[in-house]
């Protein structure tokens, strides 16, 4: 799996939006970018992933680079809860690829009130 | 649809002890993951199963620790002699069999080991 890049630490106020940025520069025409977060003292969490287009859900809004290079996490609303280590993935959906996840240190984020 | 349990959720052991961490999947999973975080580190992938096969072991020390994955029952991680750099958070993961998306995981609330 190819490798991404994050920043090691973010702040943000409660009830804003939060962006959080992964290149991936090396990115392959297979590999779909996944987002995982970590909340204290819990194991992690599956977010949202992508291939292309920009996908939403429950959680979150995944945005992706046209030339797939980058991509950001968008939480619409921080709230306390959402203060949490998150890690951008990269993983091959070619063949049903089953392997491990290859957790880089993610962006701790920081929600203040 | 239960998530995936992990039991027990903090486990003490002496050096020199054995530990054992169970891991059952979410219903419907076949594929099961450990993964160990020692303390203030990232999450290591140690290795991978499937019901009865260890398919990927390439992130497990080589020797003390085992897993494995029975046609029935839980998920066993096996750690013998215990030492004190064993003592860490250890996270178990499961997933369906799909195809095309590269998988998500879903994971437990982890085993806290601590060795003294």
């Amino acid at each position: 799996d190819a490798k991404t890049t994050q920043p090691n630490s973010m702040e943000s106020n409660e009830e804003e939006p939060v962006h959080l940025p992964c290149n991936h520069s090396t990115i392959s025409g297979t590999d779909y970018i996944h987002w995982y977060r970590q909340l204290p003292s819990q194991g992690p969490e599956y977010v949202i992933h992508g291939l292309t287009s920009n996908v939403n859900n429950r959680m979150a809004s995944l945005a992706i680079a046209e030339d797939r290079k980058s991509s950001t996490l968008i939480l619409h609303r921080a709230t306390l809860r959402d203060a949490a280590v998150y890690y951008c993935i990269l993983r091959d959906g070619y063949g049903g690829s089953q392997g491990n996840l290859i957790f880089g240190k993610g962006t701790k984020l920081s929600v203040k009130p | 649809n239960a998530g995936v349990m992990q039991n027990p959720r903090h486990l003490v052991r002496r050096r020199g002890q054995e530990a054992r961490l169970r891991c059952s999947p979410m219903k419907g999973h076949s594929h099961v993951y450990w993964y160990r975080q020692l303390p203030e580190e990232g999450l290591k992938f140690m290795v991978y199963l499937q019901k009865e096969n260890i398919i990927d072991e390439s992130g497990m020390p080589k020797e003390r620790f085992s897993a494995e994955f029975p046609k029935e029952g839980p998920s066993i991680l096996r750690i013998q002699q215990v030492v004190r750099g064993d003592s860490a958070a250890y996270f178990c993961a499961s997933s369906p069999w799909t195809s095309g998306t590269g998988g998500e995981q879903y994971f437990g609330p982890g085993t806290r080991l601590t060795v003294t």
